[in-house]
């Protein structure tokens, strides 16, 4: 059975793009959560879409926004980037969303904003 | 809010040693306890996933305890080997649904000396 998916691998954008980085879930996964990884902050959520719908949020500004598809593929999109937005972005799947379901993550997206 | 300590940050052995992380928890409401390991550069491998109600779970040479109550978990390595040096990371899971998913200690960085 295929893993999770990110793409791309990497990238690097200028301060003031945006970026889009795309997540393909287990095959029977309804539920993707992003995440940020970066040295100083550890590992971040970010937000959970299940069903095409966002049912957890972590404590990210508004230019951080994602959507699900509904083959349960998932795009999280950074508008306006920043130098601080620089990070490894990692995407997981599980079969229902929120606490108690086993997380299974993809490679991540290394994002370099210069 | 769930804040997740592991002790200690970095660990040296040599190979062959048996050695214990630590990951210490603030809010018992658990519904699980999931261990993983992250290669630098890559995603997060899952290692193991402890229910609430278990108090141990054994994969291979590794073995990892609950404490629900004292909010403790700790990860058991037997006879080390340079393939397991990597960051490993615990996270709590939230009982309900609605508190978002699970928070992520900031690891411990093992190195097993050939």
């Amino acid at each position: 059975k295929a893993g999770v998916t990110q793409t791309p691998r990497y990238l690097i954008k200028t301060r003031g793009q945006q970026v889009t980085l795309s997540c393909s879930p287990i095959s029977g996964h309804r539920s993707v959560s992003w995440y940020q990884q970066t040295p100083g902050q550890g590992l971040q959520f970010l937000f959970e879409y299940f069903s095409e719908t966002q049912r957890n949020k972590g404590n990210f500004p508004g230019r951080f926004s994602g959507r699900q598809f509904s083959n349960s593929r998932s795009e999280m999109n950074v508008s306006t980037l920043e130098l601080g937005d620089s990070a490894l972005y990692l995407c997981a799947s599980s079969l229902y969303f929120g606490g108690g379901n086993t997380i299974y993550f993809g490679e991540g997206s290394w994002l370099t904003v210069v | 809010k769930q804040e997740v300590t592991q002790i200690p940050a970095a660990l040296s052995v040599p190979e062959g040693e048996n050695l214990v992380l630590n990951c210490s928890f603030t809010d018992s409401a658990i519904y699980n306890l999931q261990w993983f390991r992250q290669d630098p550069g890559k995603g997060l491998t899952s290692l193991l996933l402890i229910q609430s109600s278990q108090r141990e779970q054994t994969s291979g040479r590794l073995n990892a305890s609950l404490d629900k109550s004292s909010g403790r978990s700790t990860l058991y390595i037997a006879a080390s080997q340079p393939g397991d040096s990597a960051t490993y990371l615990c996270a709590p899971s939230p009982y309900n649904t609605n508190a978002g998913k699970s928070t992520f200690g900031d690891g411990t960085t093992l190195t097993v000396k050939p």
